[in-house]
Order: C-alpha cells, then sequence, then structure tokens
C-alpha cells in the first residue's frame, strides 16, 4: 500500500534551519510528484510548489523562494523539505503529498497520498 | 491565482442528516484538455488531509457513497447524503486547474 511517512517533530530557535524528510512506498517513486503544503496553526492548507522526482527539478509557489529548499534521495524514495533562516511564522505543519502529474503542463491533477505531518515550531 | 471561496464557515448537522458544502472560485476551473480539476479533501481532527472527490466527482479509493461531488465551471458541490460521526472534521476544495495550485478556506462539519 501507498505511504508517505514523514520525520518527527522539531523545535527550532530563530535563524536555524530544519530539514523535514517524506519517505515513500508501496510504488514507483518516479512515476509521481512530490508536493508540499503548508498548514500553520489552526489555519488551512497551502501549496508551496513540488518537486519533479524524475529530474530533480523544484517548483515554488509564490512566497516560497529564496529559503525553502526540495530536494530528492531516489535511492531511499525519500524527498526533503528544508527551510533556513527559520522565522516565527514558519511555525506550522508540513505535509507531503504525493501528485498525479500531468506531463503537458506539469501540475498534479489530484493529491491523492498525503504523509502524516510533521510539525515545526520556531520559538526563542 | 485562482481564489476558492467555500460556504459555509461551518456546518452543524444532526446525525444521519445531509449536509452540503459550496466552493465557488474566481475563474473557471476547466482546463484547456477539457477536464476540471477540482478536488475535495477531508480532514478529520488532528489527521492529515485525505482525498475524497477528485475532478469534480469521482470518489477516491476507499471513500463511501455518501460522499458525492458536483458541479461545472466555477460552482461546485460536496454533499455527504447522511452524516455520520467519523465525518467530523474540515473540509477542503482545491483546484489543480492552473498554477499556483490553491485550496478553499475550509468549512468545518461538526454534530450538533
Amino acid at each position: 500500500q501507498v505511504q508517505l511517512v514523514q520525520s518527527g517533530s522539531e523545535l527550532k530557535k530563530p535563524g536555524a534551519s530544519v530539514k523535514v524528510s517524506c519517505k515513500a512506498s508501496g510504488y514507483t517513486f518516479t512515476n509521481y510528484a512530490m508536493n508540499w503544503v503548508r498548514q500553520a496553526p489552526g489555519q488551512g492548507l497551502e501549496w508551496m510548489g513540488w518537486i519533479n522526482t524524475n529530474t530533480g527539478n523544484p517548483t515554488f509557489a509564490q512566497g516560497f523562494t529564496g529559503r525553502f529548499v526540495f530536494s530528492l534521495d531516489t535511492s531511499v524514495t525519500t524527498a526533503y523539505l528544508q527551510i533556513s533562516s527559520l522565522k516565527a511564522e514558519d511555525t506550522a505543519v508540513y505535509y507531503c503529498a504525493r501528485g498525479e502529474l500531468r506531463y503537458f503542463d506539469w501540475l498534479s491533477s489530484r493529491f491523492d497520498y498525503w504523509g502524516q505531518g510533521t510539525l515545526v515550531t520556531v520559538s526563542s | 491565482d485562482i481564489v476558492m471561496t467555500q460556504t459555509p464557515l461551518s456546518s452543524p448537522v444532526t446525525l444521519g442528516q445531509p449536509a452540503s458544502i459550496s466552493c465557488r472560485s474566481s475563474q473557471s476551473l476547466v482546463h484547456s484538455d477539457g477536464n476540471t480539476y477540482l478536488s475535495w479533501l477531508q480532514q478529520r481532527p488532528g489527521q492529515p488531509p485525505r482525498l475524497l472527490i477528485y475532478k469534480i466527482s469521482n470518489r477516491f479509493s476507499g471513500v463511501p457513497d455518501r460522499f458525492s461531488g458536483s458541479g461545472a465551471g466555477t460552482d461546485f458541490t460536496l454533499k455527504i447524503s447522511r452524516v455520520e460521526a467519523e465525518d467530523v472534521g474540515v473540509y477542503y476544495c482545491m483546484q489543480a486547474t492552473q498554477f499556483p495550485l490553491t485550496f478553499g478556506g475550509g468549512t468545518k462539519v461538526e454534530i450538533k
């Protein structure tokens, strides 16, 4: 069965960096996109962008450029989200979500499986 | 960006009764390929989101048939025919027609 298992909660100080992992299993990793979604405390869902699991090419939504990095290790079918220069407003649950990719416009048609989420808390 | 607006914000429902959630997009979600990439997601308390419906009306694997989606263009509806206790949570619509992908603000379904 398809599973996305994310790394555990993180508590970081402002200015530090964090790396969240998303381990995929139960399917061919490179056949699907990996998307990242943020959910601030008590708030809704916000799409951060996605990474092409074939090429490693990332695409970021507005507001998620500069301090955010998407990466892969296909040998262990894992996607990563790294955030640098953390701020208090980065406090959120971060989800990875598998995307069924449309190859003609490079967007995911649907997010069919989600990781359990990783809470990143930024506090001094 | 396409703005997704959901109503109501909250929907108190009696067990066994129907519930309906509306989602309106700021522009048509019909893609140039002819498909409409509108999904519905359920987020139970303390859980990650779960895909219920994709391309307006297609139930995802394992989703009970009491959930149904309808609509076209800019107006979409999720219906729960008979609400059960396990349906409590927040429901989101999401468009995947145009970059960037965007979500509605969510509708909380709770039991009266």
